[in-house]
């Protein structure tokens, strides 16, 4: 009964692949989330979805293409993998334009680029 | 881009101590948030502030908005060693959607 859950929690992989990471909340939240942390534990948001809409993109790759098929899953794909992807990457919900300040974290997936 | 300024950057405390941290930045935001994130897990919310000069309390853990809207503290009393992690705060800000800033992160390590 996790409330937000990311798979997988570990991700190694080589440079050039392409590979995703999926996200899934059961709180019924309309807004979800894409946050990147770097080795200095910074936090920088990536992309926010609100109903299946994409209403954030801060300044990403194109490399990187969310997906939210329903409210309650936003995957995060990323093509040519390069070093610099390497990171923790979280997932995150709140109830948004509803009204919500909370948000809620999922445990990240540490991306390993190789 | 918009950034906040937490400091310390990190500290290591007695435990019993109270610990002070705080977080500055150039812009103005609706709404301060303070964070706890534990090794291997995501943040979660400890205090929201609401509007400028709030002072709020959550047990041991009092956060305060500041007056120009611009800064914020967080006071934690009594420290023990479950309080280890990493503190962030983050601002928010509403231009059609909610969007957050975090702060650089207080790492906090407690000394028993």
């Amino acid at each position: 009964d996790t409330a937000v859950s990311q798979t997988p929690k570990y991700l190694v992989t080589q440079m050039g692949n392409d590979k995703s990471i999926k996200c899934e909340q059961n709180l019924g939240h309309d807004t979800m989330y894409w946050y990147k942390q770097d080795s200095k534990k910074f936090l920088k948001i990536m992309f926010s979805y609100n109903n299946k809409e994409l209403i954030i993109n801060e300044t990403v790759p194109n490399r990187f293409s969310p997906k939210s098929p329903d409210k309650a899953h936003l995957n995060l794909h990323i093509n040519s993998l390069e070093l610099g992807d390497s990171a923790v990457y979280f997932c995150a919900s709140s109830l948004g334009l509803a009204g919500g300040i909370e948000q809620f974290f999922g445990p990240g997936t540490r991306l390993t680029v190789l | 881009g918009q950034q906040l300024n937490q400091s310390p950057q990190s500290m290591f405390i007695q435990e019993g101590e109270d610990v002070s941290m705080n977080c500055t930045s150039s812009s103005i935001f609706n709404t301060w948030l303070w964070y706890k994130q534990d090794p291997g897990e995501g943040p979660v919310l400890l205090i929201a502030l609401y509007k400028a000069g709030e002072l709020t309390s959550n047990g041991r853990l009092t956060a305060q908005f500041g007056i120009t809207r611009k800064d914020s503290f967080l006071n934690i009393s009594a420290s023990i060693p479950s309080d280890v992690g990493i503190y962030f705060c983050a601002g928010q800000l509403f231009s059609g959607t909610y969007k957050y800033i975090f702060g650089t992160g207080t790492r906090l390590k407690v000394l028993a």
